[in-house]
């Protein structure tokens, strides 16, 4: 079952604003990837926060994790067109061997 | 370097024909799983493997088979198609399991 939820499931907004995603799970995680797939696509990684991490930064990325509330957040800065796509959050469960994909957040970033 | 390659991209088959679903790295990658991709859904895992010989089960492993004779190749064989296994199919790699996952640009699978 999926292990993360990502929120909200669709977003619309112009380039140049920033787009914020959430991700909720419900168990302890050894870390936390977030993954951006284009229509028609593969996925493909964006950044991976470790457990013992609470922000990361990565170009106009910016990843939060707060493991007391179990959720993190996807922070893409000066939106552009080609951001447009679905972004998947995954985790890894403390104990298992396997990532676990939310269902996603459409973005939309019209120019 | 090609990464994960998967072919075919595309397949039609008709209930209860069997086919394989090729997946091969180049990264010299321990590890490899299977997804399938269904609207509104995410991601779900069909079966894994940490390494060339071992294999286990994912969340959605009914109706599908695996074997890694090799490093390179992690094969998803669909044993008797059924309409509910029409889907998305995609194959990853990683170092490790909790690490950066490669994926492949996919399969689509339509059962008739």
């Amino acid at each position: 079952s999926q292990q993360g939820e990502e929120d909200p499931q669709a977003l619309s907004i112009q380039e140049g604003e920033n787009a914020t995603m959430n991700c909720s799970y419900k168990t302890s995680i050894n870390n936390l990837q977030w993954y951006r797939q284009n229509s028609g696509r593969g996925l493909v990684h964006l950044i991976l926060i470790r457990s013992n991490e609470r922000e990361k930064h990565s170009g106009r990325l910016r990843v939060t994790l707060d493991t007391s509330k179990k959720s993190s957040s996807l922070l893409i800065t000066a939106s552009r067109a080609a951001d447009t796509a679905s972004y998947f959050c995954a985790t890894v469960e403390s104990g298992y061997s396997t990532l676990t994909f939310g269902k996603g957040t459409m973005l939309l970033v019209s120019p | 370097n090609a990464g994960v390659t998967q072919t075919p991209k595309f397949q039609v088959l008709k209930t209860g024909q069997s086919m394989t679903l090729q997946c091969a790295q180049d990264m010299n990658h321990e590890y490899m799983s299977w997804y399938r991709q269904d609207p509104g859904m995410g991601l779900r895992l069909i079966h894994y493997s940490v390494g060339a010989g071992i294999t286990d089960q994912g969340e959605v492993p009914n109706g599908y088979n695996v074997s890694r004779s090799t490093t390179e190749d992690f094969p998803l064989r669909l044993l008797s198609a059924a309409p509910s296994q029409t889907s998305v199919y995609f194959c990853a790699s990683s170092y490790e399991y909790q690490e950066t996952q490669y994926f492949g640009p996919g399969t689509r699978l339509l059962v008739l």
